[in-house]
């Protein structure tokens, strides 16, 4: 099957730590993204990816850090920098995010982060 | 700059009964539009998009939305809601260019037996 993978499900953090979600997609999509969700206020980008090794700041980065050292992967590491990190994370990704291109992005099932 | 305004933050129907879900845009040019669904708990799924072809776009589970330049409006509707569609609905909005998508705030759909 085909699609966006995301892990945990759900994740604590302790105070002073960094976690790091996992996004996996066997879409063989070039571009991904990861957004935070809060009640009530939709879906805000935090950084999104173009290419392998390649990325870029969101809307709300500060606090937050990734990676795209493969194509399929584009994980998001929570730093204790965040001082506010409970909330839904999703990832997304899309065939590509190219200049004239309009593509749909396709989502994961989300990991909610939870501070102990 | 883009935005994108959903008109109720909370809709509630009848089971069996038409569904409307409201959506406004801004944009300097003719943008892509989405509506996407989230159950709770779960990820956004793609309900349907617009890309400037037919006005009047099918979705799935018997959803569609219309776009209208001229309202700058891409409302959502349904003539039937079923219990199962009780969930967060999302308009989105993308413009062509290295932009990303915009989201509203949600709707959070109600179906009541």
């Amino acid at each position: 099957d085909g699609g966006i993978t995301q892990s945990p499900k759900y994740l604590f953090r302790k105070e002073g730590q960094n976690v790091t979600l996992s996004c996996e997609q066997n879409l063989n999509h070039d571009a991904m993204y990861w957004y935070r969700q809060d009640p009530g206020q939709g879906l805000r980008l935090i950084y999104y990816s173009q290419i392998v090794n390649d990325f870029q700041k969101g809307d709300i980065a500060e606090g937050y850090s990734v990676s795209r050292e493969k194509k399929e992967s584009f994980p998001l590491t929570v730093t204790s920098a965040q001082k506010n990190p409970t909330a839904f994370y999703l990832c997304a990704s899309s065939r590509t995010s190219g200049p004239t291109r309009r593509e749909t992005q396709y989502f994961g099932p989300g990991t909610r982060l939870l501070v102990l | 700059a883009q935005s994108v305004t959903q008109l109720d933050s909370h809709v509630s129907v009848s089971e069996g009964t038409p569904v409307l879900l409201r959506c406004n845009y801004s944009s300097s040019y003719s943008p892509s539009l989405f509506w996407y669904v989230q159950h709770p708990n779960k990820g956004l799924q793609l309900l349907l998009k617009y890309t400037s072809a037919a006005t009047l776009v099918k979705g799935i589970n018997g959803f569609e939305a219309e776009f209208k330049k001229s309202e700058t409006s891409f409302h959502l509707t349904k003539p039937s809601a079923h219990m199962s569609d009780a969930a967060e609905y999302f308009c989105v909005s993308k413009d062509s260019g290295n932009t990303p998508l915009v989201f509203g705030k949600g709707t959070r759909l109600s179906v009541i037996a």
